[in-house]
């Protein structure tokens, strides 16, 4: 069974432009979530999506924003891209639903600002 | 507020060795609790996790990690290290109810050193 595949796995972008960073969770999975990583703040929630539906959002700016479509990948997008936003972000999917569920993370996708 | 604490940021030991990694975490119920591991350049392995149930987790690689609810603990422990497990680690709590399955909060994580 394939695992949670992130593309691209690098990239690097200027200040003021936006990028989007893509997402297929594992086969069968319907809650996709994203966090950043940084080297300052650790692993940070940004948002998680259910049947296409953002049901939950960490603190993070308008300018980060996400999508899931009905087979269940994912988008997240950046907009106006920072310096700080530099990060490896991760993606990470779960069967779903309200009991406990393992949740499986993906390599990453490595975003450079410059 | 849900908080997890990894009180150690970086641990040296030796091949052979045994380990043990801490975290503690702060949670109003009972929690749900993760294990993963990081290599450099590398995505998050899951090494094992507790929802319920027996108290002593069993996980890959010859971990396993025990949930202690009176001490807010979930410790990591290896009974012979080996070079490869050479990585960061990071402990995570999972919060309950409806529509906050993906929200796990991660302690900073420990980076673990292994000499020969």
């Amino acid at each position: 069974k394939a695992g949670v595949t992130q593309t691209p796995r690098y990239l690097i972008k200027t200040r003021g432009q936006q990028v989007t960073l893509s997402c297929s969770p594992i086969s069968g999975h319907r809650s996709v979530s994203w966090y950043q990583q940084t080297p300052g703040q650790g692993l940070q929630f940004l948002f998680e999506y259910f049947s296409e539906t953002q049901r939950n959002k960490g603190n993070f700016p308008g300018r980060f924003s996400g999508r899931q479509f009905s087979n269940s990948r994912s988008e997240m997008n950046v907009s106006t891209l920072e310096l700080g936003d530099s990060a490896l972000y991760l993606c990470a999917s779960s069967l779903a639903g309200f009991t406990p569920n393992t949740i499986y993370f993906g390599e990453g996708s490595w975003l450079t600002v410059v | 507020a849900q908080s997890v604490t990894q009180p150690d940021i970086h641990i040296t030991v030796s091949e052979g060795a045994s380990l043990e990694l801490r975290c503690n975490y702060s949670y109003g119920a009972t929690p749900y609790l993760f294990w993963y591991v990081q290599s450099p350049g590398q995505g998050l392995q899951l090494l094992l996790k507790y929802f319920s149930g027996d108290t002593l987790v069993q996980g890959i690689k010859g971990f396993e990690a025990e949930f202690k609810r009176s001490q807010s603990s979930f410790n990591l422990r290896k009974p012979s290290v080996h070079w490869s497990d050479a990585a960061e680690y990071f402990c995570a709590v999972g919060a309950q109810g409806e529509g906050s399955q993906g929200n796990l909060i991660f302690g900073k994580g420990t980076k673990l050193s292994v000499k020969p």
